[in-house]
């Protein structure tokens, strides 16, 4: 069974730093997708950065970076520059590459920034 | 403009009750997802299907069915509705083959009383 573990239940962050949110993952699959979403208060889930398992280069989307460890199984979001607007649910999700037939989710983090 | 449409925002439903969540999407997704999201849990997989007519269960199927009689339209079915199915159920729905992320709905905050 997959399984999407994030051990941060809640974050603070000072506007203008950096933060890494965690995420694990355990997965018998070869071929594998990683996925994190922001969801602010209003509940739309917003989908921010995407790493393939064969995907030798981690991914980047603008103050988005994935921290892919695939040995550790590990796919850390890093947000640099926070703004006040980051503040929301995160969550990492993952799905099988090919087939996309169940798609899982680690339970998430809520992130505070500080002004 | 990808679109994925849950047809109501809140519900407020009494003990016992058929409840009918609908979710169409209009990108001619083959796999498509109920979820339920509670504080501390993240979200939860009900149901999905990967065709017409399709699916399978999820982590979490007790006390809900679904349908899928149109390639668009996912629905989730509570055969009666209890406290504990207060909830947000979010649809979803995703390109299969594809890298790319799935789409959600708005969300429906479901209320029993």
């Amino acid at each position: 069974a997959q399984k999407i573990t994030q051990t941060q239940p809640g974050m603070f962050v000072q506007e203008k730093e950096a933060v890494t949110l965690d995420c694990t993952y355990d997965t018998s699959d070869q071929s594998y997708g990683l996925f994190w979403y922001k969801q602010p208060s209003s509940g739309e889930m917003i989908f921010l950065i995407y790493q393939g398992s064969y995907d030798e280069q981690n991914a980047t989307e603008g103050r988005y970076s994935l921290n892919f460890q695939k040995a550790r199984k590990s796919a850390n979001l890093v947000i640099s520059a926070s703004q006040l607007g980051d503040s929301a649910m995160y969550f990492c999700a993952m799905g099988g590459l090919y087939n996309f037939n169940k798609f899982y989710f680690g339970s998430g983090t809520k992130l505070n920034v500080k002004p | 403009d990808v679109k994925v449409t849950q047809s109501s925002r809140y519900l407020v439903k009494r003990t016992g009750e058929k409840v009918f969540l609908e979710c169409v999407q209009d990108m001619d997704h083959e796999n498509m997802f109920w979820y339920r999201q509670d504080p501390g849990l993240g979200l939860r997989l009900i149901y999905f299907s990967y065709d017409v007519k399709m699916k399978e269960k999820g982590d979490i199927p007790e006390g809900y069915s679904v349908s899928r009689e149109k390639k668009e339209r996912f629905s989730l079915i509570l055969e009666s509705a209890s406290t504990n199915q207060t909830s947000m159920y979010l649809c979803a729905s995703i390109q299969r083959h594809k890298n790319t992320e799935a789409f959600f709905g708005q969300g429906t905050r479901l209320t029993v009383v």
